[in-house]
Parts: structure tokens; C-alpha cells; sequence
């Protein structure tokens, strides 16, 4: 069965310092990525999509996440982080030719000035 | 105007009651979707639907139903409603053609607390 894990509940960090929000999947066979994220009273909005290719994926925002088949990861990462990037950030995986996406739990992000 | 909309964004009921949840879409995608989110459990799916006449159940399906009314509007019930089902809950839509994996899109949610 398909699962996420995301291992931080909550990460905080300074404004301006780096970002990697951890991600790791379990499926069978290739999967499919995806992270988004939600700001408060938003709906979830995508930041950027794996599907297959160049395993390092620029998304919107300054974003970037990694596939690493190996690991089973998808961390998404980004190199100085804004006040304005605190939110919620959820890894999805869906399947090839299935019907649902599996989210994780979600990683609060606080930014501190 | 918001691609994704959904009625109420807010509501306070009490147990027992039956409430409808209203999801409008300008998208013109045929998919659509209803989740609830909690605290630590992240988004589970509750019903969805890939056209009119096609509706599915997700993971969550108890104590709650749909109706598709239109390619544009998909509404979740509470028939009575209880405590536990207090909750975000988001609708989201997606394209038909092509895989699953497309991007889904999503309305602003409604808070939904069951009193």
C-alpha cells in the first residue's frame, strides 16, 4: 500500500537561513510526488510535481525537491527561507493509472525574524 | 474570482443535524474531490467523483454522502452530523483527461464544528 511519512511535525527557522522538509514514501513501483502547501485560511496549493526525468524539480516560490529512488525520498528544500513561506507543507504520492493521492501528515514551518 | 469555491466556509451545528457542504468549480474539470483535514492526519479522502454519473467512495466514507449535481458543483452531507466529525474539510478538482496525476486544485475549505 501506498504511504507517506513526514518525520517533523513542526521545523522552525530563522528568516533567511535554508530549508529541507523531509518526505519519504512507500510504493512499489515509480511513484509520482508532490508537495504542497497550505497558508493559513488557504486552500493547499502545489509548489512543484515529480513524475519522472531530471530528479531534482524546481517549483514555484524558490522551491526545489529531490527524488531519491534509493531513499525513498522527496525532501523539499530551499536556500533562504522568507517570512512569508510559514505554512504547511504536505508530500503527496499517487499512482499510475489509480484515482487517489495520498497525503502525509504535513510539517508546520515557523519562520522567527 | 476563486477557480474552486466552496459554501459555507464556516458553520457551528449540533449533533444530530444534517448539513450540506457545497463545492462550485469554473475549472471545467471533470474530477472532483472531498477531504477532510486533521490535526496530524493530513488530508483523507471522503468521496469522489471522476464525471455526473460516476461516484466513489474514499477511505472515509462513513456517516457522510454526495451528490454531483452538475460537472461544476459537488456537495457533501451529513445526514447527523456527530463530534467526531468536526473537522476542515476541502473540496479539490482535477483534469479527466490524462492520468490521475495530474495537479488537484483546491477551494479555500469550510470549518465544519459539531457541536
Amino acid at each position: 500500500a501506498q504511504s507517506v511519512t513526514q518525520p517533523d511535525i513542526h521545523i522552525t527557522v530563522s528568516e533567511g537561513a535554508s530549508l529541507e522538509l523531509r518526505c519519504n514514501y512507500s510504493y512499489g513501483a515509480t511513484p509520482y510526488l508532490f508537495w504542497y502547501v497550505q497558508s493559513p485560511g488557504q486552500g493547499l496549493q502545489l509548489l512543484l510535481k515529480y513524475f519522472s526525468g531530471d530528479t531534482l524539480v524546481q517549483g514555484i516560490k524558490g522551491f526545489e525537491a529531490e527524488f531519491k529512488r534509493s531513499q525513498s525520498s522527496f525532501n523539499l528544500r530551499k536556500p533562504s527561507v522568507h517570512w512569508s513561506d510559514a505554512a504547511e507543507y504536505f508530500c503527496a504520492v499517487a499512482s499510475t493509472g489509480g484515482f487517489k493521492t495520498i497525503f502525509g501528515a504535513g510539517t508546520r514551518l515557523f519562520v522567527k525574524a | 474570482d476563486a477557480d474552486v469555491t466552496q459554501t459555507p466556509r464556516n458553520r457551528i451545528t449540533k449533533t444530530g443535524k444534517r448539513i450540506m457542504l457545497e463545492c462550485s468549480q469554473t475549472k471545467g474539470h471533470d474530477r472532483m474531490y472531498w477531504y477532510r483535514q486533521d490535526p496530524g492526519l493530513g488530508l483523507r479522502l471522503i468521496y469522489y467523483s471522476f464525471d455526473v454519473k460516476d461516484i466513489n467512495k474514499g477511505e472515509i466514507s462513513d456517516g457522510y454522502s454526495v451528490s454531483r449535481q452538475a460537472q461544476a458543483k459537488f456537495s457533501l452531507s451529513l445526514e447527523s452530523a456527530i463530534p467526531n466529525q468536526t473537522a476542515l474539510y476541502f473540496c479539490a478538482t482535477q483534469r479527466g483527461v490524462g492520468r490521475s496525476t495530474d495537479t488537484q486544485y483546491f477551494g479555500p475549505g469550510t470549518r465544519l464544528t459539531v457541536l
